[in-house]
């Protein structure tokens, strides 16, 4: 079946600008997952999404960042007021939670934001 | 907190020649480990992953890793690399249901 789609794929953005990262899970996956992938900093996660709900968001690295998710499936990143240091690959995830497989995550392909 | 660490940046190998890629992790509970490969461009696919049971657990495209609770380790071996294993691998630790604490990566590189 289809897996987790990310839109766009690459975003190039002028700093201080808004900008909305998609994800769509892998259909009947309740549990969504943002990371953050940048050169010197690894994979970082930065927030999950139980449902439409999000019981952590500990990993957002400051208040210009927002998630949200409606309907138990799409979600959306936005990112305000950009600034360089955003610039990383926004990974995408989800899984289905209450099973045996709840800890298998599933990666979209990512999107490359370039804040200029 | 949960850690982990791959301890090898870059690892070059010939193809058909095997493979052992190291991961530690710092974790007060049984772990939930996995290893992910990414290749360029590409998302991070699932390997393999270890729950419970069995120390050695099987995955696709040939990898195996054994889980060593004394030694805090998860390494992951393939006996013998093709061209198109050349990608970064990824360790991680699961710790609750929804974070997992990836190591730094361990890029491969497969030479003919």
């Amino acid at each position: 079946g289809a897996g987790v789609s990310q839109s766009p794929s690459n975003k190039v953005t002028e700093k201080g600008k808004d900008v909305e990262l998609r994800c769509d899970p892998i259909s009947g996956h309740t549990a969504l997952y943002w990371y953050r992938q940048s050169l010197g900093q690894g994979l970082e996660f930065l927030i999950y999404f139980q449902g439409n709900s999000a019981p952590d968001k500990s990993g957002l690295p400051s208040d210009r960042f927002s998630a949200e998710r409606t309907g138990g499936s799409v979600s959306t990143l936005t990112i305000q007021r950009t600034q360089q240091e955003d610039s990383a690959v926004y990974l995408c995830a989800s899984s289905s939670v209450g099973t045996g497989n709840s800890y298998e995550q599933y990666f979209g392909p990512g999107t490359r934001l370039t804040v200029t | 907190a949960q850690s982990v660490t791959q301890p090898d940046i870059h690892i070059t190998v010939s193809e058909g020649a095997s493979l052992e890629l190291r991961c530690n992790y710092s974790y007060g509970a049984t772990p939930y480990l996995f290893w992910y490969v990414q290749s360029p461009g590409q998302g991070l696919q699932l390997l393999l992953k270890y729950f419970s049971g069995d120390t050695l657990v099987q995955g696709i495209k040939g990898f195996e890793a054994e889980f060593k609770r004394s030694q805090s380790s998860f390494n992951l071996r393939k006996p013998s690399v093709h061209w198109s294993d050349a990608a970064e691998y990824f360790c991680a630790v699961g710790a609750g249901i929804h974070k997992l604490s990836f190591g730094a990566g361990t890029t491969v590189t497969v030479r003919a």
